[in-house]
């Protein structure tokens, strides 16, 4: 059954360092997404994709974040300067279309410490 | 806004017991619902959804109706085993996800 990947599975990283998650969605599939669950927390959307620009971010996903599709299969989320507010679990998610009645398939996250 | 309430863990249970975990939704229009449940040091596994109002999602014995009227979608099962124990999200789609704030979910043999 395809899955959705993300690499690595867990970083730790000194604030202020740049940090890039790795994602492989299900090939088919067209719609991308990021969520992130701080510890204890609930899980935040933070980013969608689709065709190459972002369709809709949250509040969270300010300036100190991007994502990029660099090829036909990575998805990727930067931060620029991480803060030691950013650790969390970081999960990437992809869907065939867009809309509440398609699922969404998790990766299985990569958890982010920032010292 | 749009927001899911989710009921507040952990829920601990024997094994055979009888579950429900309720969720309760607010938002405009008429989203789809979802359970997914997270194992531990796992990711999110959709676990089942419903798209319309008195739609029944089912999976695995875990059942949740979409009930429009009282803007609910509670998880139940009527037998849980110790295989269960994980944290159980509600959540709820228009063109992104919104989560409750999951519920850990714990059955000792």
């Amino acid at each position: 059954e395809p899955e959705v990947t993300q690499t690595p599975s867990h970083q730790v990283t000194q604030m202020g360092q740049e940090v890039i998650l790795r994602c492989v969605p299900i090939s088919n599939h067209l719609y991308f997404y990021w969520y992130r669950q701080i510890l204890g927390q609930k899980v935040e959307f933070l980013v969608s994709f689709y065709n190459n620009e972002i369709s809709e971010k949250s509040e969270i996903f300010d300036d100190q974040f991007s994502v990029e599709r660099p090829d036909g299969s990575n998805f990727t989320l930067k931060i620029r300067s991480t803060k030691l507010e950013d650790s969390a679990m970081y999960f990437c998610a992809s869907s065939g279309s867009s809309g509440g009645r398609e699922t969404q398939y998790f990766g299985p996250g990569t958890r982010l410490l920032v010292l | 806004g749009d927001s899911v309430t989710q009921m507040e863990g952990p829920v601990t249970l024997s094994e055979e017991a009888f579950l429900t975990i309720n969720c309760t939704y607010t938002a405009t229009g008429y989203p789809s619902l979802f359970w997914y449940v997270q194992y531990p040091g796992e990711g999110l596994q959709l676990l089942l959804k419903a798209t319309k109002a008195d739609d029944k999602g089912s999976n695995k014995g875990f059942e949740a109706t979409y009930r429009k009227e009282t803007t609910s979608f509670h998880l139940e099962k009527g037998s849980v085993q110790v295989s269960d124990s994980a944290v159980y999200f509600c959540g709820m789609a228009a063109r992104q996800l919104t989560f409750g704030s999951g519920t850990q979910l714990t059955v000792l043999p």
